[in-house]
This record gives C-alpha cells, sequence and structure tokens, in this order.
C-alpha cells in the first residue's frame, strides 16, 4: 500500500514570496490533515479536512494560509506571503476516517526554509 | 486543556539494555494515547496506540506502552535496545471531551533517543 505523498520534499524562498506545497493521501482515506512542526517541537495542526469539508481550521492564520482539497482526493497549502517564521516542516497525514481511534498516516513533510 | 509533556529532551542508553521515553499528559476525559518515531528528513511513523483495555499495548518493532491512569503515564518500552532505534520519538493524545471541532493529535515536544554500540 503506497504511503502519503508529498511534494516538493525542500523548499526555499525569501520573505513575502509565495510557496504551494502538495498531499495525496492514501488511497481511500476520507481524513487530510496538515500539521506545521517547528525545529525542537512537535507538530501542530493547521487544518483538518474530511472529504472535500474543512472540520478544523481553528489554528490556520488565515491571513496567509490557505488550503483545499477540491476534490476529497490530493491537497494543496499555500503561504502567501511568507514570514521568516514560517520555516518549518509542513507535514501532512491520512486517516480512513474522522473516527478517534483512526491512526494518522504520515507524509515524509515539505521543508520550508524562509530567508 | 489537553497537552503532552515529555520530560526529557534525550535518553542514551547502551545497545542491548532495555530503554523507556516517558510521556505524561493532562486531558479532561478519557484519552487516546499514540507513541510515533521520526528517523532524520523522514515523515512520522506510527508505533502504537492505547484507545482502550489492555493496560500494556505492544506495537511495532518490538516497542510497547503501558498506560497508568492514576498517574497519567504513557510511557514507551523495550526489553532490548538496537543502534538502529536511535530516532525521535514523540507521544501525542487526542481527547474526545476537548470540545474540539476535529480529531487532530496534540503532540510532546519529542524525545531523542539514542542507542550507543
Amino acid at each position: 500500500e503506497a504511503g502519503v505523498a508529498q511534494s516538493p520534499r525542500y523548499k526555499i524562498i525569501e520573505k513575502r514570496q509565495s510557496v504551494a506545497f502538495w498531499c495525496n493521501p492514501i488511497s481511500g482515506h476520507a481524513t487530510l490533515y496538515w500539521y506545521q512542526q517547528i525545529l525542537g517541537q512537535g507538530p501542530k495542526l493547521l487544518i483538518q479536512f474530511q472529504n472535500n469539508g474543512v472540520v478544523d481550521d481553528s489554528q490556520l492564520p488565515k491571513d496567509r494560509f490557505s488550503a483545499e482539497r477540491l476534490k476529497g482526493v490530493d491537497s494543496t497549502l499555500k503561504i502567501q506571503p511568507a514570514k521568516l517564521e514560517d520555516s518549518a516542516v509542513y507535514l501532512c497525514a491520512s486517516s480512513l476516517n474522522s473516527v478517534s481511534t483512526d491512526t494518522q498516516y504520515f507524509g515524509p513533510g515539505t521543508r520550508l526554509t524562509v530567508l | 486543556a489537553q497537552s503532552v509533556a515529555q520530560p526529557e529532551d534525550q535518553v542514551n542508553v547502551a545497545e542491548g539494555n532495555p530503554l523507556t521515553v516517558k510521556c505524561t499528559y493532562s486531558v479532561s476525559g478519557n484519552p487516546y494515547l499514540f507513541w510515533y518515531v521520526q528517523y532524520p528528513n523522514r515523515g512520522l511513523q506510527f508505533l502504537l496506540k492505547y484507545i482502550t483495555g489492555d493496560n500494556l499495548v505492544k506495537g511495532s518493532y518490538g516497542f510497547e506502552a503501558e498506560f497508568n491512569k492514576s498517574q497519567t503515564s504513557f510511557h514507551l518500552k523495550k526489553p532490548s535496545a538496537l543502534v538502529s532505534d536511535s530516532a525521535l520519538y514523540f507521544c501525542a493524545v487526542r481527547d474526545l471531551s476537548s470540545g474540539q471541532a476535529g480529531t487532530a493529535l496534540i503532540f510532546g515536544k519529542g524525545t531523542t533517543l539514542s542507542v550507543s554500540s
């Protein structure tokens, strides 16, 4: 079974530029998460989708971050404009459903460096 | 509010010795607890989870964890450490009664395990 795919793996941009990350979840997984992992910290949720609907985006900085999952499969996370503090690893995860006992499976992440 | 604490930034053990990585949690209801491992430049890999039932949970790669409700702990253990176990370990919790809209995990800050040969 293929895992969660993410691209690109690495991205370097200058502040105020825009950037987009892509995620393709495990086939058949209805729930998709984006997490931000800053160096030295655990991952923190940015947004959760159930199919193509948003379940929780309470911690998404909506003035600069946006995400979509238009067809309920793959997803894109965008930052515009980027700030220095956005330097982090962006992890995508998926689970079968939004059942609380479901295991989340993570992709390899995209490491973003903002200069 | 939900929270997870991993009190040790780093744990050092010799190969062949038992290892323990500590985790304590704070939730208002019944917790669902998870352990993940992260190798350099890779995503998090699921090790095991506690949902209900037996307090001793067995997981991947010979790891196990013991749920202790009275001490609000969920320590990760392995009887005999391998050099290849060296990695960053994360404990995470999900609390059904927190009122949060979704089912996201709350992670600790991680513990680096270093196993020497």
